[in-house]
């Protein structure tokens, strides 16, 4: 079944306590991102990946770090969290070419809580 | 800077009463036009791409249209099962690679 998985599902945690957040696709899907989700403010984007090594920031990317060394792996590492990051975070890829791109495919997500 | 509004923020129908949910955009370039539904606590799923003004794309009882400047997405004889939140986004031309999402219409079917 072709997807996107991410753990894990709900995470509380303190401020300034490091953690990642793993996202993997199993649709050798070029592309990959992260996405903040908050009560009226929409979807927003936090990096992307167009391919291995290869990552940019998105609308929002203070505060995280990515990596890309797999294909199929891109997880979202919060160095310091604080409570500001509190929200639901997604996980998405896609093709870049060929007759369907950029329709993403969304992960499950994870409520993030930072106390 | 690209801007997407949809509009209304929520509507409340009863089942089998069709609508439109609207979708406006401003893009120095439209290279794709998305739509997506969410369910509560669950990730968007695709629905639609739309590339070009006047295309139309069909999937049961949803149907999503372009113009240069809007987006609908009509639903037909709707039923509990549409209640979501349709999401819209865009992706713009000159390189960028960052769509830009609509706040989405929350859309609740009556039985």
């Amino acid at each position: 079944e072709a997807q996107v998985t991410q753990n894990p599902r709900y995470l509380i945690t303190v401020t300034g306590k490091k953690l990642t957040v793993t996202c993997s696709q199993n649709m050798n899907h070029e592309y990959m991102s992260w996405y903040r989700q908050d009560p009226g403010l929409g979807l927003r984007q936090i990096y992307y990946s167009m391919n291995v090594e290869v990552t940019d920031k998105g609308d929002v990317p203070e505060g995280y770090k990515v990596s890309r060394k797999e294909k199929r792996n891109f997880p979202l590492i919060l160095e310091s969290p604080s409570p500001n990051q509190t929200s639901l975070y997604f996980c998405a890829s896609s093709t870049i070419g060929g007759r369907s791109p950029y329709e993403q495919y969304f992960g499950p997500g994870t409520r993030l809580t930072v106390t | 800077e690209d801007q997407v509004t949809q509009s209304p923020e929520a509507l409340r129908l009863q089942e089998g009463e069709s609508s439109s949910l609207n979708c406006s955009y401003t893009v120095s370039g439209l290279r794709g036009l998305f739509w997506y539904r969410q369910d509560p606590g669950k990730g968007p799923e695709f629905l639609f791409t739309l590339y070009s003004a006047g295309e139309e794309k069909e999937k049961e009882r949803l149907k999503a249209t372009l113009t240069k400047k809007e987006s609908f997405l009509h639903i037909t004889a709707p039923k509990p099962e549409d209640s979501a939140t349709y999401l819209c986004a865009v992706r713009a031309s000159g390189g960028s690679y960052i769509p830009t999402f609509g706040r989405g219409t929350s859309l609740i079917v009556h039985p």
